[in-house]
């Protein structure tokens, strides 16, 4: 899984597989979360977001879990496609006097192999 | 084509040099942000402006100024060129602070 501010996970998986890529937080004021996929030689594309009043988001393919207990975010990929194989980023935006700024984190490498 | 572009798409720069990075949206997005992106650390706020008119620092800021004259335009300087800032540049913009950011597609910069 990936924290932020650690070094960059990697993972492979089939396709068709599921995949979960993980993301842990340090800021427990943090209030709102995003996902963003980025492919080689692009900027970061927008996923999925999660209010912090909120344990679960669904959107096209994809599901992000918030859990505030522990601090820790998922990215749920159902059947992976080629085209799902990017870096993936979970962004916090802290509350207090850091609101609107985003913290990212280094991204989790998706391999999604044919 | 709403969205956000940025130019140049990539650039070598001498040292010293100065070097402004341009940034333009059409989606009327109040809130606009740059951030450099590093292998190995992520993304990084350099300097932001949550409306026309007003800029602040981000995490980063040091070497690098800012302008937000309208809404549409948000553009980098770099005043003299170091090796260090050598780097992948992203603008983003949100609807209001505090709102998700949108990407443009980078400016890759190269100072030797």
């Amino acid at each position: 899984g990936e924290s932020v501010g650690l070094h960059l996970p990697t993972l492979s998986v089939q396709e068709g597989d599921n995949s979960i890529i993980n993301c842990a937080y340090s800021n427990s004021a943090s209030d709102y979360f995003i996902w963003y996929k980025q492919e080689s030689g692009k900027g970061p594309q927008f996923i999925i977001d999660i209010r912090s009043n909120m344990d679960k988001r669904q959107g096209q393919r994809v599901t992000v879990l918030l859990n505030k207990t522990v601090k820790h975010l998922s990215l749920q990929i159902a059947a992976t496609q080629p085209g799902d194989s990017a870096v993936y980023f979970c962004a916090e935006n802290a509350g207090g006097t850091s609101y609107g700024k985003l913290t990212f984190g280094q991204g989790t490498i998706l391999t999604v192999h044919p | 084509i709403a969205g956000i572009t940025q130019a140049p798409t990539s650039q070598i720069l001498a040292a010293g040099r100065r070097m402004t990075l341009r940034c333009t949206q059409d989606m009327r997005h109040n809130a606009m942000y740059w951030y450099r992106q590093d292998l190995g650390l992520g993304l990084r706020l350099i300097h932001y402006s949550n409306t026309a008119g007003t800029t602040g620092k981000g995490e980063v800021p040091d070497g690098y100024s800012v302008s937000r004259a309208n809404t549409d335009d948000f553009p980098l300087t770099l005043a003299s060129a170091v090796p260090s800032q050598t780097s992948v540049y992203f603008c983003a913009s949100s609807v209001d602070w505090g709102e998700t950011q949108y990407f443009g597609p980078g400016t890759r910069l190269l100072v030797l």
